[in-house]
């Protein structure tokens, strides 16, 4: 079965917090492609990051950081030094290679205080 | 840069009525994909197209259905909408291969009342 879960369903934190969301994925394909996406108020699901399960390497993106390990099948985010306009849900999600379509999480609502 | 557009942000509609969904993307994509998502429901995959006029359901195809006349515009029609459609609904595209990066729209809210 595949399954994506975001086990944090809210997370508030106050401005210049560090903050990790974690993401769990199961899958039974050898070759996956994870992602993770930002949905601001707005409402738009803007496209983050796009990892594969043969590149274990940790990525850095300004305040953004991804740590993948396949040891425990976790693709966490880190935001460091939070702001406001992080504010949004992100979702985790897995695309399995031998089913080629998007398997989401439920989603984590990140609050930031000022 | 990519960019898919949703031809309305809101919408209102009647029970009953029929209801298009436009969306466009000027990304020479091959791959066309239509959600929901919904409180507690997260997102759900009601149609995607491969090809021109070529489609495949999704999860939750009853009460859908598509078409793709063009490449770059993929249609979704609520024959005769219910409140039970009320829903934001997510459109993306993807370059060929399936295991390709999906880029969203701003997405429809749209109110069957």
């Amino acid at each position: 079965a595949q399954k994506v879960t975001q086990a944090q369903t809210e997370i508030s934190v106050v401005e210049k917090e560090d903050v990790t969301l974690d993401c769990v994925y199961e899958t039974r394909d050898t070759t996956y492609y994870l992602f993770w996406y930002k949905q601001p108020p707005s409402g738009e699901l803007v496209f983050l990051i796009r990892r594969n399960s043969f590149d274990e390497q940790n990525e850095i993106s300004g305040r953004y950081s991804w740590n993948f390990q396949k040891s425990t099948s976790s693709f966490n985010f880190t935001i460091t030094a939070s702001q406001v306009v992080d504010s949004a849900v992100y979702f985790c999600a897995l695309i399995p290679y031998t089913l080629g379509r998007l398997y989401f999480g439920r989603g984590t609502q990140l609050t930031v205080w000022p | 840069d990519v960019k898919v557009t949703q031809s309305s942000r809101y919408l209102v509609k009647r029970t009953g009525e029929k209801v298009f969904l436009e969306c466009v993307q000027d990304m020479d994509h091959e791959n066309m994909f239509w959600y929901r998502q919904d409180p507690g429901l997260g997102l759900r995959l009601i149609y995607f197209s491969y090809d021109v006029k070529m489609k495949e359901k999704g999860d939750i195809p009853e009460g859908y259905s598509v078409s793709r006349e063009k490449k770059e515009r993929f249609s979704l029609i609520l024959e005769s909408a219910s409140t039970n459609q009320t829903s934001m609904y997510l459109c993306a595209s993807s370059a060929i291969g399936l295991k390709e990066t999906q880029y969203f729209g701003p997405g429809t809210r749209l109110l069957v009342l």
